[in-house]
């Protein structure tokens, strides 16, 4: 069974600098997808990038964009010129590329932004 | 864009009592999935539907939980016998087949608590 680890509870950033959040998952399979959501306090939870395993250029969507290491197992998400609105729990996620479509989650990190 | 739709959006009930949340998905979505997220933790694939076809279902789906998905449209997710376990956020999406990375948009969720 595939899983997907977040290693760090909670993260902290200035506004408009950058912060970088890990993810590292466990996989036996060559094809798949992996995701960033964003789940704002009592708000649902948005997609906010993803990434397809057999590419090898590295995702990007404005202020956010990804490091996929695939040898190594590693997806982390760098947010640049932070927000204050940027402040959510993030959800790195894992989907098989085959029939199965269902996402496996990590615990999440909680962004807080300073201003 | 309406988004994907759950109702209630909070429950409170008693051990013992049955609950039945309601999910509407983007109207031309033919996926519909549920998660279940308990506090700290990142959802948990619980079940999902293609049309009215329910495809899978998590060993998390005990037997007093069962979900429908009548006409393919709206789906419902019953709870009986309810438990204090179960309290949790039970969040629903959906996903369009013809968008080939079968993005999943997620609704607000219904936050159920069991006294």
């Amino acid at each position: 069974a595939q899983t997907v680890t977040q290693s760090q509870p909670e993260m902290s950033v200035q506004e408009a600098e950058t912060v970088t959040l890990s993810c590292t998952y466990d996989t036996s399979e060559s094809d798949y997808y992996l995701f960033w959501y964003k789940q704002p306090p009592s708000r649902q939870m948005i997609l906010v990038i993803r990434q397809e395993a057999y590419k090898q250029q590295n995702a990007t969507e404005n202020r956010f964009s990804v490091n996929f290491q695939k040898a190594a197992k590693s997806f982390s998400l760098k947010i640049s010129d932070s927000q204050l609105g940027d402040a959510a729990m993030y959800f790195c996620a894992y989907r098989s590329g085959g029939s199965n479509y269902k996402l496996t989650f990590g615990k999440g990190t909680l962004l807080t932004v300073n201003p | 864009d309406t988004g994907v739709s759950q109702d209630p959006r909070h429950k409170i009930t008693k051990r013992g009592q049955n609950v039945t949340f309601r999910c509407d998905p983007i109207s031309e979505h033919n996926r519909l999935y549920w998660y279940r997220q308990t506090l700290g933790q990142g959802p948990e694939f619980l079940t999902y539907f293609q049309n009215e076809a329910q495809l899978e279902k998590s060993r998390l789906l005990s037997d007093r939980f069962s979900a429908e998905r009548p006409k393919g449209s709206f789906s419902t997710l019953e709870i009986q016998r309810t438990e204090q376990g179960d309290s949790a956020m039970y969040l629903c999406a959906s996903s369009s087949q013809d968008r080939g990375l079968y993005e999943q948009y997620f609704g607000p969720g219904t936050r159920l608590t069991v006294t």
